[in-house]
């Protein structure tokens, strides 16, 4: 198995742009994250689904984030407009909730910059 | 200007000598907990994971610790490698991340 592909790895874009971070989960996994990362806040998790379904996106920092699950094998996380301050390293996991173990994988990640 | 940030709690250690990192949970109720490393410039990686109806668990060369009265979790590391330099963050059920401690070899 690929593991959890992000893309793309690195995105430069200008404030006030849309930027969309891709991800495609590990086949047959039933459960999808998103989290950011910076140095102030540490790794903060937005968004999670189940079953393509969003169950808890609390962590989403305002209306300016949305994050979209169409199938199983693929989400995205879609900021519009973009500030500076979204500048981060943006994750994408899966896991398998079976009974014995879910640790989830993590993919290579986006790095942000909004300039 | 000043750089502000996490202060991430750090741990040096020489190669060869056993490393322990902590990490103290605040939700009780809290079934499953999972052990993760991150190296510069990659995604957490799953080292190990525990449900709370054990107190010890152990893989290759990390062992974990549960202390539910305390609500502590350690992590052991047996004849530690200039490979396990990275941040080890400790998670629970709820999928969220603590600030993760810095664990730096010295070979």
């Amino acid at each position: 198995d690929a593991g959890v592909i992000q893309s793309p790895r690195h995105e430069v874009t200008e404030m006030g742009q849309e930027v969309t971070l891709r991800c495609k989960p590990i086949s047959g996994h039933d459960y999808l994250f998103w989290y950011r990362q910076t140095m102030m806040r540490g790794l903060e998790l937005l968004i999670y689904f189940n079953n393509n379904v969003p169950i808890d996106d609390s962590g989403m920092p305002e209306d300016r984030f949305s994050a979209k699950m169409p199938n199983a094998s693929f989400s995205t996380l879609k900021i519009q407009p973009s500030e500076p301050r979204d500048s981060a390293v943006y994750f994408c996991a899966s896991s398998l909730r079976d009974t014995l173990s879910y640790g989830y994988t993590f993919g290579s990640g986006t790095r942000l910059t909004v300039v | 200007g000043e750089s502000v940030g996490l202060h991430l709690p750090t741990l040096s250690v020489q190669e060869g000598d056993n490393s322990i990192i902590n990490c103290a949970y605040s939700n009780s109720a809290s079934d499953y907990f999972i052990w993760y490393k991150q190296e510069s410039g990659k995604g957490p990686q799953f080292i190990i994971d525990i449900r709370s109806n054990m107190d010890k668990r152990q893989g290759q060369r990390v062992t974990v610790l549960l202390n539910k009265t305390v609500k502590h979790l350690s992590l052991q590391i047996a004849a530690t490698q200039p490979g396990d330099s990275a941040v080890y963050f400790c998670a629970e059920d709820d999928m969220r991340f603590g600030a993760g401690t810095r664990l730096t070899v010295k070979p």
